[in-house]
């Protein structure tokens, strides 16, 4: 079965750190980008951060460039986002994504989905 | 790149046929996926590349639309369907939501 596990996510202080996790099975995790998004409470949802294949090419959402840092191990088969100077405003669920296509140069969608892990940011 | 989706909310009765816009603040070619998300649950991926239907989503769902504008139909609503939908664009990172469209019954 295809599956995307998260956890890591808990009550931690402003300005404080957090990494989260996301276990992958069922699928060649090597072979595919993979996303983070999130959704504070009440809002929509919010694309965060991809990083390609190998690792050699991420992007973020501007209000967290520079705070967070995604990364990935895949002998491990595991996403990471390292989360950095953390506010109020980051309290969300966080969900890892699948890209749609292995291998892609471009961007199809994310078709697997975890179930989310919670931050609350919160003194 | 900014997603603009309407209305905000709708209600709509069993069967019914509603409609979902999404406008992009520039070209996205067709790079317009829709997503369903309902409470406590993983978005789920309905629609990639404006009209191409994911595998097992059903045939009453369909997109349609290209460059900056795009629309979202469910051509008989079924009591399933309730949820918030989001339209996110691909073309380019970031790859930004819209900021969704709560279906409820009416």
């Amino acid at each position: 079965e295809v599956q995307l596990v998260e956890s890591g996510g808990g009550l931690v202080q402003p300005g404080g750190s957090l990494r989260l996790s996301c276990a992958a099975s069922g699928f060649t995790f090597s072979r595919y980008w993979m996303n983070w998004v999130r959704q504070a409470p009440g809002k929509g949802l919010e694309w965060v951060a991809n990083i390609k294949e190998d690792g050699s090419e991420t992007y973020y959402v501007d209000s967290v460039e520079g705070r967070f840092s995604i990364s990935r191990d895949n002998a491990k088969k595991s996403l990471f986002l390292q989360m950095n100077s953390l506010r109020a405003e980051d309290t969300a669920v966080y969900y890892c994504a699948r890209e749609k296509i292995p291998a892609a140069v471009d961007y199809y969608g994310m078709d697997v989905w975890g179930q989310g892990t919670t931050v609350t940011v919160s003194s | 790149i900014q997603m603009t989706q309407s209305p905000s909310s709708l209600s709509a009765s069993v069967g019914d046929r509603v409609t979902i816009t999404c406008r992009a603040s520039q070209n996205i070619r067709r790079k317009l996926n829709w997503y369903q998300h309902k409470p406590g649950k993983a978005p789920k991926l309905l629609i990639s590349d404006g009209s191409t239907l994911q595998t097992g989503v059903p045939s009453r769902f369909s997109g349609g639309g290209s460059g900056t504008d795009f629309t979202l139909t469910i051509s008989g609503l079924q009591p399933e369907d309730f949820a918030t939908y989001y339209c996110q664009q691909t073309d380019s990172a970031p790859l930004t939501f819209g900021g969704g469209t709560k279906v409820d019954i009416k």
